[in-house]
């Protein structure tokens, strides 16, 4: 049973261009969690998806960035315009469906650097 | 809101040494508490986790101890190992699955 998958595992993009970050959750998990970790810092929360529905974006910053997790295929995490501050390390999480458990499990994480 | 405050590091402690990390939460209700640990260029990895007040989570010889009392989970080991050396997360979910994590706890361990 795979884990969650995230791709790229590490990103480089100047300053202006999008990336896009991808991560499959594991099987049979429908919600999907993204986290933002700056260095030497802990994680930060930024969004909560299910399956086509977006339910809590209270964590993403209002401008240049927007998540999506399509029916089919994996959750993508993109960020318009980057600048050095974006520059972090990206993780998703993954939960079954309701009820099953709290426990958040974590992809290896793709890290951005923003030249 | 909710917060975890977790001892600042780096910490260094000779191999076989004893382990303690401090972690101290702020919530309403009833959160679970967790445990990660971060490898080197890694992702986090549970290490492990308590659900309700006075359970004790333990994995690869490490414990904590939920303590509603005293609003804490200190992350113990009785004997560490170089594969040890990690950067440890204390975190905690209050029901509404948006995960709350300490800055981290780097720990180094010297042969």
């Amino acid at each position: 049973n795979a884990g969650v998958m995230q791709n790229p595992r590490h990103l480089v993009r100047r300053r202006g261009q999008e990336a896009r970050l991808r991560c499959s959750p594991m099987k049979g998990h429908s919600h999907v969690y993204w986290y933002r970790q700056l260095p030497e810092e802990g994680l930060k929360f930024m969004v909560y998806l299910q399956k086509e529905n977006i339910i809590d974006e209270s964590g993403m910053p209002k401008e240049r960035f927007s998540a999506e997790f399509p029916k089919e295929g994996p959750s993508i995490l993109r960020i318009q315009q980057v600048v050095r501050g974006d520059s972090a390390a990206y993780f998703c999480a993954s939960l079954p469906p309701a009820g099953g458990t709290d426990t958040q499990y974590f992809g290896p994480g793709t890290r951005l650097t923003v030249l | 809101g909710d917060s975890v405050t977790q001892m600042e590091g780096p910490v260094t402690l000779s191999e076989e040494a004893f382990l303690t990390i401090n972690c101290t939460y702020t919530a309403t209700g009833y959160p679970s508490l967790f445990w990660y640990v971060q490898y080197p260029g890694e992702g986090l990895q549970l290490l492990l986790k308590a659900t309700k007040a006075d359970d004790k989570g333990s994995n690869k010889g490490f414990e904590a101890t939920y303590r509603k009392e005293t609003t804490s989970f200190h992350l113990e080991k009785g004997s560490v190992q170089v594969s040890d050396s990690a950067v440890y997360f204390c975190a905690l979910n209050n029901r509404d699955d948006k995960i709350i994590f300490g800055k981290g706890t780097r720990l180094h361990i010297l042969p």
